[in-house]
This record gives C-alpha cells, structure tokens and sequence, in this order.
C-alpha cells in the first residue's frame, strides 16, 4: 500500500526559506520508472506543478519558480525534500506531494499525501 | 511551456447526465503525456486518467478519456452524485502544467 506524507512548517515569514520533507512508504525510490513530485493548490484555486525527481536522481523544476527551488531524495530514509527559497505571501498555499509510475500510471500522479497549508506572512 | 485551457469553466448538469470537458493545449502534446483528475473539497485530486484514454485502478467505466494534438475530452457518460468535483489536465512534455480546471456543479 503506497503512502505519502508531507511534513514541514505550518507558517513561514516572508523571505524565509520553507523546507517540506515528503515521507514514504510501499515503494522505492530506487525503482526505474518511479518519481516523486510537489504540487500546491493556493486557498480557492487550481494546482500548480512545482518540482518531480525521478529514481535516477533526475530532477525537474517548474521553469517559474526554479531559481528557488531543490529536490533531493534520500533513498534510505524513503524520504523527499524540497526546499523553497524567498518565501513570500503569493506561496501560501497547501503543498502536495505524489508518486507517480511509468510503468503503472504513465505521467500522472497516481498516488497523493493529504497536503499540507503552508501560510506566509509575517 | 505549454499552456492548458479547460472549458467550459463551469459545467451545470443533472445526475444521469453527460458530461463532456475540454482541453487544449498552446502545443502539441503527445497523448502518452496527458492526464486528468478529479478533485473534491478538501481532498487530493486523484488521478482518472492517463495516456489520454487509459482508465486509472479503480476507475469506474463511465470515465473516459480521448483526443489527441492539441485537443483532449474527458467524457463521463451517466453523471452520478459524488461525480460533482472539479477536473483538472495535466501534461508533461518538457515541463508539467495543469489547466485552469473545470468545475461539475448540480
């Protein structure tokens, strides 16, 4: 059974930097095929693609917020990491994360955590 | 980047009706690449459909996708209660982008 859950802060101040930690578990991040992606949804509006890093450490970044971002994986923690830089209120939003499969589910994301609300303000 | 559009922006239907969205893209887009779901109120999206036309698990049949280029349909053929949500699509060619969404209200 895959899960995922995203953990970080609750509440940021402008120009901080966020660091949201995506926890896993039913499959490897080692596997070919399989990824892990972040997408956030601000408060009333639609979803927007942030940052995907495959089994072979291939990382893809939205080309709009790619200077402030990194994603890492650590394979022996089953664990993803994104780090977003310059915080500012326009990034409140809730902070997904999803597995997604080659072989399974093609480019979608099949699998999602429960999101968390990341606030930015002072 | 390629650039969805969805349409209509709001689809007003009844149960047991068709519903049939829209999504274009700026570009082409290759049809391995195209994706839709659905997401409720406080909920993940979850994913219907991928490849344009392939049912995700667990997808119940009136789910369907297809199209291909620049034009995609998601149809679902008898709309049943707990289909009213918003879709989303989804590609991924160089970069990932979502459409705006379509919204399936009663």
């Amino acid at each position: 059974q895959i899960t995922l859950r995203e953990s970080g802060p609750t509440l940021v101040k402008p120009t901080q930097t966020l660091t949201l930690t995506c926890s896993f578990s039913g499959f490897s991040l080692i596997t070919r095929g399989v990824g892990v992606g972040w997408i956030r949804q601000p408060p009333g509006k639609g979803l927007e693609w942030i940052a995907l890093i495959h089994w072979d450490d291939d990382k893809r970044y939205s080309p709009s917020l790619k200077s402030r971002l990194t994603i890492t994986k650590d394979t022996s923690k089953n664990q993803v990491v994104l780090t977003l830089t310059n915080m500012d209120p326009v990034d409140t939003a809730t902070y997904y994360c999803a597995h997604t499969d080659l072989a399974v589910a093609g480019t979608g994301f099949d699998y999602w955590g429960q999101g968390t609300l990341v606030t930015v303000s002072s | 980047e390629i650039v969805l559009t969805q349409s209509p922006g709001t689809l007003s239907l009844s149960p047991g009706e068709r519903a049939t969205l829209s999504c274009r893209a700026s570009q082409s887009v290759s049809a391995s690449y195209l994706v839709w779901y659905q997401q409720k109120p406080g909920q993940a999206p979850r994913l219907l459909i991928y490849g344009a036309s392939s049912r995700a698990t667990g997808i119940p049949d009136r789910f369907s996708g297809s199209g291909s280029g620049t034009d995609f349909t998601l149809t679902i053929s008898r709309l049943e209660p707990e289909d009213f949500a918003v879709y989303y699509c989804q590609q991924y060619g160089s970069s990932l982008t979502f459409g705006p969404g379509t919204k399936v209200d009663i």
